[in-house]
């Protein structure tokens, strides 16, 4: 399977704190990208790291991506209520055209 | 900033019955998605959609689903005869070029209930 696997499964932090989620995969990738949920809402793209890259910035939000090992860990630093959500990370394979998701991991951010 | 749609934002049906969730993709993309979540699990693909055809689907899009472009912006999924286990959120998205070099737009999604 080429989904992606975040773990932990759920992570629960003091506002300020910084939070690491990874997330693991099986295939050879095109692009890994991750995205928010907010409880019962859509998907918010955060950033897309492609195979070629190791490390992309957007604000708080830092990414990277290790093809040999397969994986890629977001980073969120300086971390708010605000960004309590579900974070997934989605890969999308060699010549297809379809993204696969991993189960998430359940950020808690405490005030 | 221009965004991915979905109507309804909720829809209740009896099981076996037939629905339509509805899509207006962001005006300049070229490729669609549909994608489903029951509650509590992870996001999956059903299907992707480009130039009036079905590109790649999953497992899941069986012969029950099927998607239309009916006209120059909606963007369309039925289910045939719905089953208890469709309760799920489903998704729409779109991009502009294929999903291996950029980034997929979600919608709001579509809470499906089927009683």
């Amino acid at each position: 399977s080429q989904q992606g696997e975040e773990d932990p499964q759920a992570l629960s932090i003091q506002e300020g704190e910084n939070a690491t989620m990874n997330c693991s995969y099986k295939t050879s990738i095109n692009n890994l990208q991750w995205y928010r949920q907010n409880s019962g809402r859509g998907l918010v793209h955060l950033i897309l790291i492609r195979s070629n890259e190791r490390e992309k910035h957007s604000g708080r939000l830092r990414v990277t991506l290790d093809t040999s090992k397969k994986s890629s860990s977001l980073l969120i630093t300086a971390s708010r209520a605000a960004d309590t959500a579900s974070y997934f990370c989605a890969t999308v394979w060699y010549n297809n055209n379809d993204m696969r998701f991993g189960a998430g991991t359940r950020l808690t951010v405490k005030p | 900033e221009p965004e991915v749609t979905q109507t309804p934002s909720h829809q209740v049906t009896q099981m076996g019955q037939e629905v339509i969730l509805r899509c207006v993709p962001i005006s300049n993309h070229l490729y669609f998605y549909w994608y489903r979540q029951i509650l509590g699990q992870k996001v999956e693909f059903l299907v992707s959609f480009y130039n009036n055809e079905i590109s790649e689907k999953s497992e899941i899009f069986d012969d029950q689903f099927s998607v239309e472009r009916p006209d120059g912006s909606n963007f369309t999924l039925k289910i045939r005869s719905t089953k208890l286990e469709d309760s799920a959120m489903y998704f729409c998205a779109s991009s502009v070029v294929r999903s291996g070099t950029d980034t997929q737009y979600f919608g709001p999604g579509t809470r499906l209930t089927v009683l």
